[in-house]
């Protein structure tokens, strides 16, 4: 049971607009989240993460955005860059160790 | 930033022998941590949780004699994949945290690219 999901499995944007991947998740104790990047063939990178009792963090190009009522978050690059391309995972956790992941969105910034 | 060393980052091996994978955390002291495998277009599949000087936890349907666990010191776990198959095939990763408790990322090595021949 897909306990996070990332209905889309691709996304293209233009260079300089805004990229926004989405995540739902249907565990509410989960009450950690992340996003991190990954490049084909090397491991995850992780780029930033929020906690429950927050609902948008941002550091630099990149704000996450967390709505608990509807078990969503989001992930905003602003602006977009070819460097950008690559798969972007989103990740929930509880008080446990345990991560669950997303089946992974592909981005593609297009120049 | 805390860095997770992942070795060997390809390997090919032939059916029936084992291939063991290296894990390190660089800068800080693990005394947890995962193992993943990704199937192609699938998402991370956690396959076990490896804990210094204990017994490491496997999630369901990982066979625990096929994937042995070693979590010998605070910087350094292996998988051991034994009797290797054509259906292990597989990329296989580690994470760990730098620090425990609450809301730290898991940081992950490079992976590891399994062919079995």
């Amino acid at each position: 049971d897909q306990q996070v999901k990332q209905n889309s499995p691709s996304l293209s944007v233009q260079e300089g607009r805004i990229s926004i991947l989405n995540c739902d998740y249907t565990n509410s104790m989960f009450d950690y989240f992340l996003w991190y990047k990954k490049y084909p063939a090397e491991g995850p990178t992780f780029l930033i993460s929020i906690s429950s009792i927050k609902d948008k963090n941002e550091d630099g190009r990149f704000t996450v955005f967390l709505n608990k009522s509807a078990k969503h978050l989001s992930l905003h690059i602003v602006p977009s860059q070819p460097g950008d391309s690559a798969v972007y995972f989103c990740a929930a956790a509880n008080t446990g160790n345990q991560f669950y992941f997303g089946t992974g969105t592909s981005l593609t910034v297009i120049p | 930033g805390a860095v997770v060393s992942q070795h060997p980052s390809r390997v090919i091996c032939k059916s029936g022998t084992s291939v063991k994978i290296e894990c390190r955390s660089l800068d800080f002291q693990a005394t947890t941590m995962f193992w993943y495998r990704q199937f192609p277009k699938k998402s991370l599949m956690l396959m076990a949780t490896s804990n210094e000087g204990s017994k490491a936890t496997y999630e369901q349907g990982v066979e625990k004699d096929k994937f042995l666990i070693n979590h010998a010191s605070l910087t350094l776990s292996t998988l051991t994949v034994t009797s290797a198959h054509p259906e292990d095939s597989s990329f296989y990763i580690c994470s760990a945290r730098d620090r425990t408790g609450y809301n730290s990322p898991l940081h992950f090595g490079n992976g590891t690219r399994l062919t079995v021949t």
